[in-house]
């Protein structure tokens, strides 16, 4: 099975910083990944899918690009309402595996 | 507006089974896959399976082969998912999610249920 690698784990940044996360796959996915976003005790939420393409209703501040095996999810301007956990999810085949998720804090 | 409603906590000893349903409004329901994602506290997102209510078939996570089992049930627009033999481990929020293209399985997950905590303790 295709692992789903995120880096890094956590990390710290001031509002208004541009924050990358990485999402790296053990093997090619075509442009088969999503990012999610889950706030502490809540439901996940659907950011992008198609490696790039924007869900409806997700500020613009969110954007998503890659291919292959490595894909990033990139905050332009860190806001306090983006403290939450980050994962991505290759679904090309099954199994649909989800990444280990970057916690993101504000500094 | 799309919407699944998933049914409430639920304490379990170890052995036991556990059916957790989801109950979907809004939209067509056989014309989406549903599947089932479950979070053990400070983990990762784990993916189960799904289930495609318009043909009934399901796709299973080889760990869970033998002890997992997901229905639908057309008329109630809800799906169920059934995972026995349960263990210390199975102890995790479960969630359903709905596929984002109609007619596909593999998909981006675009709605989420409420979320069910599931305890395993003796």
């Amino acid at each position: 099975d295709i692992q789903m690698t995120q880096s890094p784990s956590s990390l710290s940044a001031s509002v208004g910083d541009r924050v990358t996360i990485t999402c790296r796959a053990s093997q090619g996915i075509n442009n088969y990944l999503a990012w999610y976003q889950q706030k502490p005790g809540r439901v996940p939420k659907l950011l992008i899918y198609g490696t790039s393409t924007l869900q409806s209703g997700v500020p613009s501040r969110f954007s998503g690009s890659g291919s292959g095996t490595d894909f990033t999810l990139t905050i332009s301007s860190l806001q306090p309402e983006d403290v939450a956990t980050y994962y991505c999810q290759k679904y090309n085949t099954a199994p649909l595996t989800f990444g280990g998720g970057t916690k993101v804090e504000i500094k | 507006q799309a919407q699944l409603v998933q049914s409430g906590a639920e304490v379990k000893r170890p052995g036991a089974s556990v059916k957790v349903s989801c109950k979907a409004s809004g939209y067509n329901f056989s014309g989406y896959a549903l599947h089932w994602v479950r979070q053990a506290p400070g983990q990762r997102l784990e993916w189960m399976g799904w289930i495609n209510p318009g043909n009934v078939k399901t796709k299973y996570l080889q760990k869970f082969q033998g002890r997992l089992t997901m229905t639908s049930d057309t008329l109630a627009t809800a799906v169920y998912m059934e995972l026995s033999s349960l263990k210390s481990e199975d102890t995790a929020v479960y969630y359903c999610a709905r596929g984002l293209s109609s007619g596909w399985t593999t998909t981006a997950f675009d709605i989420w249920g409420q979320g069910t905590v599931v305890t395993v303790s003796s």
